[in-house]
Parts: C-alpha cells; structure tokens; sequence
C-alpha cells in the first residue's frame, strides 16, 4: 500500500531560520511521483514541486531546495532563510506514474514562522 | 497557466438541501479531475475521480449517491452534494490535469456549512 509520512506535526522558528520539513514515503511500484504543496491560510493548494522517482538530482530554487534519498525513500524539503510568509502547511505527497496519478497526502506539517 | 478556480467560495444551507460546487480549468484542458474534501486541521482526503464524459470512480467509503459528479466538458466538472447534513460542512477543494502533465492543480477551495 502507498503511505506518505510527515512525521512533524508542527514546526515553529523565528524569521531567517533555516528549517527542513521531513517526508518519507512507502510504495511498491517502481516508477512513481513525488510532490510538495503549499496550503496557506487562504486554504488554496499550491504547487512547489515535482520528482520524478527515477531522478534523484537534488534541486534548488530560490530559498527552497528538495533532497530526494530513493534509498532512504525520503524526500524532505528545506527553507533556507525562512520569512513569515513561508507560514503555512506543507503537504508531502506521492502519485503513480502514467495513470490517473491520484495523490496519497502526507498527515501535512505547519509551519509557523515568527518576525 | 494551470489555473483552476472554484465557486462558490463559500456557502451556507439548511440541512436537507443540495448544493452544488463548480471546478474549472481556465487555461487548460483537463482530462482528469479530482474532488477532495479536507476536515480542519487534517489532510486532504481523496473523494472521487472524473474523467470527462465518463462515470466519476469513488473512493471507498463515499457514498456516489450523496456526492454526485459530473464531468460534462473538458473544462468543467460539478460536485453536488445532496441532502446535505451538518456532519457535510467541509472543505472541498478540487483539483485538475490536463492529460499532458501528470502533475495536478488545485482550485481554491469551497467551504460548506450546512446548518
């Protein structure tokens, strides 16, 4: 069965912290999706990132980086000089890859970043 | 691109009404859509699956009856829930994507309270 787990509930750190929201997920199939989403305070899910599970290549993008261990089967995300914007819950989740890709979500982690 | 929008964005009804939730893909066709409902504080819980011009797939434990689908264009996709109670009060967020990404786009969220 696929399961995705965030093992942190909730996070909290002062503003220009750098912070690492843990993901480790479980799947039999050997080709799948990885994703990072953004739920704000507004309740709008927003797109960050996709991994595909044959590209292990760790990415960056702005203050945002994403560290893929298929090894481990983690994918955690970090935020690098965090800001009070960044506050919101962040979803982990995994598809299947070439069929209706329904997502399995992670529990989510809050984050909540302090001026 | 991939912008999704829903609407309303917010109701509230008597209990023993139906109301009905709109999903649209702006700038996109989507071939495959997504209706998700999401406690507080709790992850996004899979409802459904539509396929445009096709019968929605449920998710177990979703009552078809009570949550009717419907999938008419490539654009469009409606949630109508039916009958509806105070344990309905949610929020229900859609999502799309088109059949050249396998990467899916949420709308904003619709929430629910049924009195």
């Amino acid at each position: 069965a696929q399961k995705v787990t965030q093992a942190q509930t909730e996070i909290s750190v002062v503003e220009k912290e750098d912070v690492t929201l843990d993901c480790v997920y479980e799947t039999r199939d050997t080709t799948y999706y990885l994703f990072w989403y953004k739920q704000p305070p507004s309740g709008e899910l927003v797109f960050l990132i996709r991994r595909n599970s044959f590209d292990e290549q760790n990415e960056i993008s702005g203050r945002y980086s994403w560290n893929f261990q298929k090894s481990t089967s983690s994918f955690n995300f970090t935020i690098t000089a965090s800001q009070v914007v960044d506050s919101a819950v962040y979803f982990c989740a995994l598809s299947d890859y070439g069929g209706y890709n329904k997502l399995i979500f992670g529990a989510g982690t809050r984050l909540a970043v302090h001026p | 691109g991939a912008v999704v929008s829903q609407h309303p964005s917010w109701v509230i009804c008597k209990s023993g009404t139906s109301v009905k939730i709109e999903c649209r893909s702006l700038d996109f066709q989507a071939t495959t859509m997504f209706w998700y409902r999401q406690f507080p504080k709790q992850s996004l819980m899979l409802m459904a699956t539509s396929n445009e011009g096709s019968k929605a797939t449920y998710e177990q434990g979703v009552e078809k009856d009570k949550f009717l689908i419907n999938h008419a264009s490539l654009t469009l996709s409606t949630l109508t829930v039916t009958s509806a109670h105070p344990e309905d009060s949610s929020f229900y967020i859609c999502s799309a994507r088109s059949g050249l990404s396998d990467t899916q786009y949420f709308g904003p969220g619709t929430r629910l309270t049924v009195l």
